[in-house]
């Protein structure tokens, strides 16, 4: 089946520490979003990438670091400088260059103690 | 001028009956509206999409009426049924932005039997 998996779906993580959430896609697409979504709230765009070995930063990167060393692949890092990181994330993708679509995979929930 | 506004934050309906949710942007460069339903804990899912180019697109009991002149769109859900409650988010985004999607703050359906 063709899709987008994160994992894990839920996540704890202690305050201080970094913690790395996956995001893998085989639709072959070759754009790849991160957002944020807290309750009652839309979503808000981490960072994106447009291609492999490149990303930009969205509207709230700050606190948050991402590679994409390979096309299915874009993981997120939030680190300990993120100041409110409980939230819960979501990743899409889409086709790239005249693609307009985004489709999500099933979310990680992040909780820190 | 990025900004999508969603209205209204809450509603329900009696099973039957006709679901309106209403956004309204200001950055006239959008040229591609999606709407996404979400179910809690998990991703959102495409429902439906338009571009200016139509003033209405309909897909089975789910309709958007787009006005290009006042900046506004709609998401009509006729013969809403229990099984359509869930959170939806109207989006927006254009070809100049890398396809980065605009969200509005959602609108939580509640579908009563």
């Amino acid at each position: 089946d063709g899709g987008i998996t994160q994992s894990p779906k839920y996540l704890f993580r202690k305050e201080g520490q970094n913690v790395t959430l996956s995001c893998e896609q085989n639709l072959n697409h070759d754009a790849m979003y991160w957002y944020r979504q807290d309750p009652g709230q839309g979503l808000r765009l981490i960072y994106y990438s447009q291609i492999v070995n490149d990303f930009q930063k969205g509207d709230i990167a700050e606190g948050y670091s991402v590679s994409r060393e390979k096309k299915e692949s874009f993981p997120l890092t939030v680190t300990s400088a993120q100041k409110n990181p409980t939230a819960f994330y979501l990743c899409a993708s889409s086709m790239g260059l005249g693609g307009d679509t985004q489709y999500f995979g099933p979310g990680t929930r992040l909780t820190v103690l | 001028q990025q900004q999508v506004k969603q209205s209204p934050q809450s509603l329900i309906v009696q099973k039957g009956g006709i679901s309106i949710i209403n956004c309204a942007y200001e950055n006239t460069a959008f040229d591609y509206f999606p709407w996404y339903q979400q179910f809690p804990g998990k991703g959102p899912a495409l429902l439906i999409a338009i571009r200016p180019d139509v003033s209405e697109k309909k897909e089975g009991r789910f309709t958007i009426s787009f006005n290009k002149s006042a900046k506004q769109f709609s998401l009509h859900i006729m013969d809403s049924q229990p099984g359509d409650s869930a959170t939806y988010f109207c989006a927006a985004t254009y070809s100049g932005s890398a396809r980065q999607l605009t969200f509005g703050s959602g609108t939580q359906l509640t579908v009563l039997p």
